[in-house]
Parts: structure tokens; sequence; C-alpha cells
């Protein structure tokens, strides 16, 4: 079992769309958690970190749930920009980064 | 203030030859990492160093591989012997507060291909 799983996607979705993606962490000490973007051929760069009582920035919602080991992001009225490859991190003697989530926002 | 540096963006070597990748964190942070990112692959970490001293290199391979971060210039990647599996984006990450729980901030990443 890998030690941070996404769904690979593809997520092909119309513009205003809200759409989810799951990430599980298999190592229950783990301590930080992140959601970064990785645009094709250019670096990660973070999104938002996820908090243990979940957190809001603009349209991007992400949550934690610790029993069950897993970190949610959900994007509400999705744009074309928002096209991406999404990518969960779990932080704990090391970074665990997630093989990502495609994204793509059709007008 | 200027992002995490890298440099060169993109290095092509044959096989045999010596690679050394090259960044520079942001300014006011002393923790650097690396990562390498296969065609298709997730990111996975491979050293952790603060000035002077390397924290951690568990995800380095323990052949051809070694990272150095100076007292002063940037931190190097030097990759011995290249193969063709080395080929691969390789991205250095900086923080200001060292470990693996707080946020970290990416250069542009070197493009090693290997002929």
């Amino acid at each position: 079992r890998k030690e941070v799983e996404q769904d690979p996607g593809p997520f092909n979705v119309p513009e205003g769309a809200t759409v989810a993606f799951n990430c599980t962490y298999s190592n229950s000490a783990s301590q930080s958690f992140f959601w970064y973007r990785q645009d094709c051929r250019k670096e990660p760069k973070l999104l938002m970190s996820v908090y243990s009582s979940g957190n809001e920035d603009g349209r991007f919602t992400a949550q934690l749930n610790r029993a069950s080991q897993y970190i949610s992001l959900l994007i509400r009225d999705s744009k074309l920009s928002d096209s991406a490859t999404y990518l969960c991190v779990v932080g704990n003697n090391d970074m665990r980064f997630g093989a990502g989530t495609r994204l793509t926002v059709k007008p | 203030n200027a992002g995490v540096m890298q440099n060169p963006r993109h290095l092509v070597r044959r096989r045999g030859q010596e690679a050394r990748l090259r960044c520079s964190p942001m300014k006011g942070h002393s923790h650097v990492y690396w990562y390498r990112q296969l065609p298709e692959e997730g990111l996975k970490f491979m050293v952790y160093l603060q000035k002077e001293n390397i924290i951690d290199e568990s995800g380095m391979p323990k052949e051809r591989f070694s990272a150095e971060f100076p007292k002063e210039g940037p931190s190097i990647l030097r990759i011995q012997q290249v193969v063709r599996g080395d080929s691969a984006a390789y991205f250095c990450a900086s923080s200001p507060v060292g470990g693996f729980s707080y946020e970290q901030y990416f250069g542009p990443g070197t493009r090693l291909t290997v002929t």
C-alpha cells in the first residue's frame, strides 16, 4: 500500500462545477498535511495547509479526518485556471507526496 | 523577495558524466530539501540539509548521489556517473523552519536528461 494515495483522475468538469478530491495516508503518526497544485512541467505550489478543524480559502475547502486517515479538498465554482494536478502531501519524519489528481476544467 | 532559484533549468548529460544541480533557497530560509520526480510519478524526497549539515538523507540512493549546503553559496546535488534512469525533474524546496511540519516552497526544478 502506498503511503499517500490519491485517485489519479483525470477529473474533467465544466466551469462552475464543484469538485472534490480525496487522499488517504497510511502513517497514523503523520502530523502535517498540505495540498499543492502542480501545473504541467512546473514546480509544485502550496495551495493550502490542512488543519484538524478544517480550513477554507475562498473557493477552496480542506478537511482532515484523522480517525479515517484521509484528507479532502473541495473546489467550488471551478475556473479554467484551476486546471492542474493537485498533490496531497503528508509530513512526519519526511514529506510524502501523493502521485496527484489531474483536474481539467472545460468551458 | 526572490523565490527559490535553481540552475540550470535543463541539463543534458551523457551516460557516465557528472551532473551538478544548484539551488539557492528563498531569502531568510536556511533549510533545503531535494526531491526527484520521474515522468508521470509523484515527487520523492531525497535529502534535507541545513547550512553545512545533512539532516536527513534517507531518500538518497546509496551510490553516486551526494548533496551539500555549504556555509556560503547554493546547495548542490551531485550525481556521478549518470545513467538513463537518472533522467527526471529535480526540485529543490526551502523553508524558514526545519522539519517536515511546515510549508515548503519549491524552485522551478532542473530537468536532467541522460542520453
